[in-house]
């Protein structure tokens, strides 16, 4: 099956700072979508992006479905932003479920 | 309701006790979907409904799991003679379209087996 593989898998920042997350999938999706998940473990949507770029305040999100990838960018980080965050996708290959990557563990310092 | 909304939040049973999750979708929602998630793992796919009929639960670990949605809507996901294992996160999501587009998740519920 379709592999998900994000990195890196732990992240540690002071806040104000900026940091890129990656997601890399081994075979072509129809849908993707990056989520965060709070610490009281609750998954909230950030993006739902397929393909193209996308913004919502500090948070961008690009997918080069042809190169298999997908990034996601925060700007500004805040202490909020800490948690893990997941990268999402529905394979090409007749399934609708999706298979979710090994995920980022972030944490912001004040 | 204007989320998922899912309940018990936490559920403490002792082993080979029956336990039911609920899971209530955002209004309309036509798919519905329940995951696992197990301590520091990504989610996993156990099971999907579109409308009342489940069309896949090719997720679901063991015949002690079972989901039903019959009118549509609201969802139950049971299982029987809980051990262990069955400890986790057991998070549900609704997509308004028929073919999966854009998830949201309900907080989940915990579940611990003692």
């Amino acid at each position: 099956g379709i592999q998900v593989e994000q990195s890196p898998p732990d992240l540690i920042l002071q806040e104000g700072a900026n940091s890129t997350l990656r997601c890399n999938f081994s075979d072509s999706v129809n849908n993707l979508q990056w989520f965060h998940q709070n610490p009281w473990g609750q998954l909230i949507n950030l993006f739902y992006i397929p393909s193209g770029t996308k913004q919502n305040g500090r948070l961008s999100a690009t997918t080069v479905a042809t190169e298999r990838y997908s990034l996601l960018y925060i700007s500004s980080s805040q202490t909020t932003d800490s948690g893990v965050y997941f990268c999402a996708v529905v394979p090409v290959a007749g399934t609708y479920k999706y298979i979710f990557g090994t995920g980022t563990r972030l944490k912001v310092l004040a | 309701g204007a989320g998922v909304s899912q309940s018990p939040r936490y559920k403490v049973a002792k082993r080979g006790q029956d336990v039911a999750l609920r899971c209530d979708p955002i209004s309309g929602h036509v798919s519905l979907f329940w995951y696992q998630q197990a301590l520091g793992q990504g989610p996993e796919f156990l099971t999907y409904f579109q409308n009342e009929a489940q069309l896949d639960k090719s997720g679901l670990p063991s015949d002690r799991f079972f989901a039903e949605r019959p009118e549509g809507s609201v969802s139950t996901l049971k299982i029987q003679r809980t051990q262990q294992e069955d400890s986790a996160v057991y998070l549900c999501a609704s997509s308004d379209r028929a073919i999966n587009y854009g998830y949201t998740f309900g907080s989940g519920t915990r579940l611990t087996v003692v």
